[in-house]
């Protein structure tokens, strides 16, 4: 089936550390991939997206590229910041996207 | 531009009482969609539409209806509620891509708790 699984939190860092949030997928085809961000008390926000294999997603520091080989869309950043502390959305796209379940990061000072 | 915004932000109910969630975007998106988010669930889909006057089944639908009748609004109704309906709720809308790439804007959600 169609499906997205991402990595269970919750995630502790310190800050400037390093980050990384595993996602895969399966489906059929070469669905678009995304990142989106979730931050306290808030609806969710688009962070990246990739279209295509290959393609490197990128905002904010954070980067994600669509590997079609794993059937993956791995989340990093290089030096997480404690604004970074949120719930983070792996999703596949199509008609309606598919979510994996989030990972919750929490970055101390 | 407003983006997404939901009505109401919080709403207490009891088991058996109806009530319907507003959503409305500003973007002229074709499509819409009803989310429910639940503690480790992640987000599941109960409905969307295509289209002014078109909805579609998601994965959660029961115990849900939707109507579209306008293009930018999209509401969601809950006949009889039940406890299990306790839950956020988002909105989200999209443009259609032909070639992929069409991510969702949400809105704020909706904090539903059925007593």
């Amino acid at each position: 089936g169609n499906s997205v699984t991402q990595m269970e939190g919750p995630v502790t860092l310190s800050e400037e550390a390093f980050l990384t949030i595993n996602c895969t997928y399966t489906a059929t085809g070469y669905p678009s991939l995304f990142w989106y961000v979730q931050y306290p008390g808030e609806g969710l926000q688009l962070l990246l997206k990739a279209t295509k294999a290959d393609d490197k997603g990128s905002n904010k520091g954070f980067e994600a590229t669509y590997r079609k080989e794993t059937t993956s869309f791995h989340l990093e950043k290089g030096s997480v910041q404690v604004s970074d502390s949120a719930v983070y959305f792996c999703a596949r796209g199509g008609t309606a996207l598919i979510f994996g379940k989030g990972t919750t990061l929490s970055v101390s000072s | 531009n407003a983006g997404v915004t939901q009505t109401p932000k919080f709403r207490v109910l009891k088991t058996g009482q109806s009530m319907t969630l507003l959503c409305a975007q500003d973007m002229n998106h074709e499509y819409m969609y009803w989310y429910r988010q639940d503690p480790g669930m992640g987000l599941r889909l109960i409905h969307y539409s295509v289209g002014e006057g078109t909805t579609a089944k998601g994965e959660v639908p029961d115990g849900y209806n939707v109507s579209r009748l306008k293009k930018q609004n999209f509401l969601l109704g809950l006949e009889s509620a039940a406890p299990s309906q306790t839950s956020v709720y988002f909105c989200a809308s999209s443009v259609i891509r032909t070639r992929g790439g069409n991510e969702q804007f949400f809105g704020p959600g909706t904090r539903l708790t059925v007593l």
